[in-house]
């Protein structure tokens, strides 16, 4: 079946990086962009951006550009998410979700809690 | 304040109809940008609702629809039932921003 794997939990310190996967499994990893999307406590679903795993692009909500990096490694069918100067408000739970030309987000990962706190 | 809006919440009571209105504007779902519903369950990870203004994924029931008329869509569960009861969030493409955007989402209570 269709399934997204995803990293699992991280506590990080503000200031410090984090680095959260995704592994792609029952399709073609190249054949959908790999969206990121989090969600603060009791809060909305808010979209990072997405990545391409075919040429590697990517596009970004202007809210991350700069601290957020967007990668994969096709051989192992998996994407990454790099946010880096991380502070208290980006302790969320990260999502990776399947992407599709006309933009839906049909499949989507368990995902990550990122915990950042000194 | 997202850029697409939807009241926070809305209620009904068992086998009723509840409609949940998501508004954006002329940047988005008015400028002809596919609309979709994705329901949250508690502790859970969303899940795709409808897509395209009016469709249903394989293994959605049919109490769900979907429609979409101008700058505004929306989300009609008939027949509620209690395991109904979970967050709604629409979500389009926009163009001003030049990415995908969510509304700030509804909880569904079934009273």
């Amino acid at each position: 079946q269709v399934e997204l794997v995803q990293s699992g939990a991280e506590v990080k310190k503000p200031g410090a990086s984090v680095k959260v996967s995704c592994k792609a499994s029952g399709y073609t990893f190249a054949s959908h962009d790999i969206n990121w999307v989090r969600q603060a406590t009791g809060q909305g679903l808010e979209w990072m951006g997405w990545m391409s795993p075919t040429s590697g692009n990517t596009d970004f909500a202007q809210k991350f550009q700069g601290r957020v990096t967007m990668t994969r490694d096709t051989s192992i069918s998996t994407a990454y998410m790099e946010l880096s100067s991380l502070r208290s408000d980006d302790t969320a739970i990260y999502y990776c979700a399947r992407g599709n030309f006309d933009s839906r987000m049909d499949v989507w990962g368990i995902g990550t809690t990122v915990t950042v706190s000194s | 304040q997202s850029v697409l809006t939807q009241p926070p919440s809305v209620s009904g009571a068992p086998g009723q109809r509840v409609t949940i209105l998501c508004t954006g504007s002329s940047s988005n779902i008015g400028a002809g940008y596919d609309l979709h519903w994705y329901q949250q369950l508690p502790g859970t990870a969303p899940k795709l609702l409808i897509y395209d203004n009016t469709n249903r994924p394989s293994g959605v029931p049919d109490r769900f629809s979907g429609s979409k008329s101008g700058t505004s869509a929306s989300l009609t569960i008939t027949g509620l039932q209690a395991e109904d009861e979970a967050d709604y969030y629409c979500q389009s493409y926009d163009s001003s921003l030049s990415g995908v955007v969510f509304g700030g989402g509804t909880k569904l209570t079934v009273l």
